[in-house]
C-alpha cells in the first residue's frame, strides 16, 4: 500500500499569514492527490484534486503544487475561517490512503 | 444541491453485525461510483469501500475485506455498508462519499455526508 506522510501535524499562524503542507508519498504517484478541509464536526470538503486543480468554488487562496512523491497545499492570505485539519489523499490506485491530517489554528 | 444522507449507526456488541445507509439527492446516482469513508473517534480518514455504478465492481482494502459488503440500489437512490464480526477498532463515524473523478484506478470525493456513528462496545 502507499503511505501518505503529512507534516506538520500542527500549525499555527496568523491571518494574513501563508502557510505550507507537505504530503509525500511512499511511491511515485504522478498527480494523484486530492486535499480536504475538515472543520469540527462536519464532513471533509474538496479543495484540490490532481494535485493542483482547485475544485469549483474553493478561493483561489488555496492552490496546491508537486508531481512524483512530494506534494503542497498553500494558504495564503489566511482567514479565519481557514482555522481546520487538512487531509491529503492519494488516488493513484486501490487503497485509497490518506495522510494523518495537519491541524491549523489561527492566531 | 447533492445531498447525501447517511442512517443506520448506533451501538453494537462485538461480534454482531450492522447495516448502515445512505440516500442521495441531486443528481442521479447510477451515473457514480460511491464509497464508504470512516473516521475513528479523534483520528484521520480510512476508506473502507468502493462500488461501481451498477454495483458490479467492488473494492475494499485489507483491514475490512471479508467482513464489509458495500452495495446499492439504484432505483431507491440508496448506498448501504453490511458490516459483519465488527470489532472494537470499528468504531467510526462512517461517511458515504460520490466519487469525483478517477486516476482511471481509484477515486477522489467531491461530495460527502455527514456520517453516521458506529460504536462496537460490549
Amino acid at each position: 500500500d502507499i503511505q501518505m506522510t503529512q507534516s506538520p501535524s500542527t500549525l499555527s499562524a496568523s491571518v494574513g499569514d501563508s502557510v505550507t503542507i507537505t504530503c509525500r508519498a511512499s511511491q511515485s504517484i504522478s498527480s494523484w492527490v486530492a486535499w480536504y478541509q475538515q472543520k469540527p464536526g462536519k464532513a471533509p470538503k474538496l479543495l484540490i484534486y490532481k494535485a493542483s486543480t482547485l475544485q469549483s468554488g474553493v478561493p483561489s487562496r488555496f492552490s496546491g503544487s508537486g508531481s512524483g512523491t512530494e506534494f503542497i497545499l498553500t494558504i495564503s492570505s489566511l482567514q479565519p475561517d481557514d482555522s481546520a485539519t487538512y487531509y491529503c489523499h492519494h488516488y493513484n490506485t486501490y487503497p485509497i490512503t490518506f495522510g494523518q491530517g495537519t491541524r491549523l489554528e489561527i492566531k | 444541491q447533492v445531498q447525501l444522507v447517511e442512517s443506520g449507526g448506533g451501538v453494537v456488541q462485538p461480534g454482531s453485525s450492522l447495516r448502515v445507509s445512505c440516500v442521495a439527492s441531486g443528481f442521479t446516482l447510477s451515473s457514480r461510483v460511491m464509497h464508504w469513508v470512516r473516521q475513528a473517534p479523534g483520528k484521520g480518514l480510512e476508506w473502507v469501500a468502493g462500488i461501481s455504478n451498477d454495483g458490479s465492481n467492488e473494492h475494499y482494502p485489507d483491514s475490512v475485506k471479508g467482513r464489509f459488503t458495500i452495495s446499492r440500489d439504484n432505483s431507491k437512490d440508496t448506498l448501504y455498508l453490511e458490516m459483519n464480526s465488527l470489532r472494537n477498532e470499528d468504531t467510526a463515524l462512517y461517511y458515504c462519499a460520490r466519487e469525483g473523478g478517477s486516476s482511471g484506478k481509484a477515486p477522489y470525493f467531491d461530495y460527502w455526508g455527514r456520517g453516521t456513528l458506529v460504536t462496537v462496545s460490549s
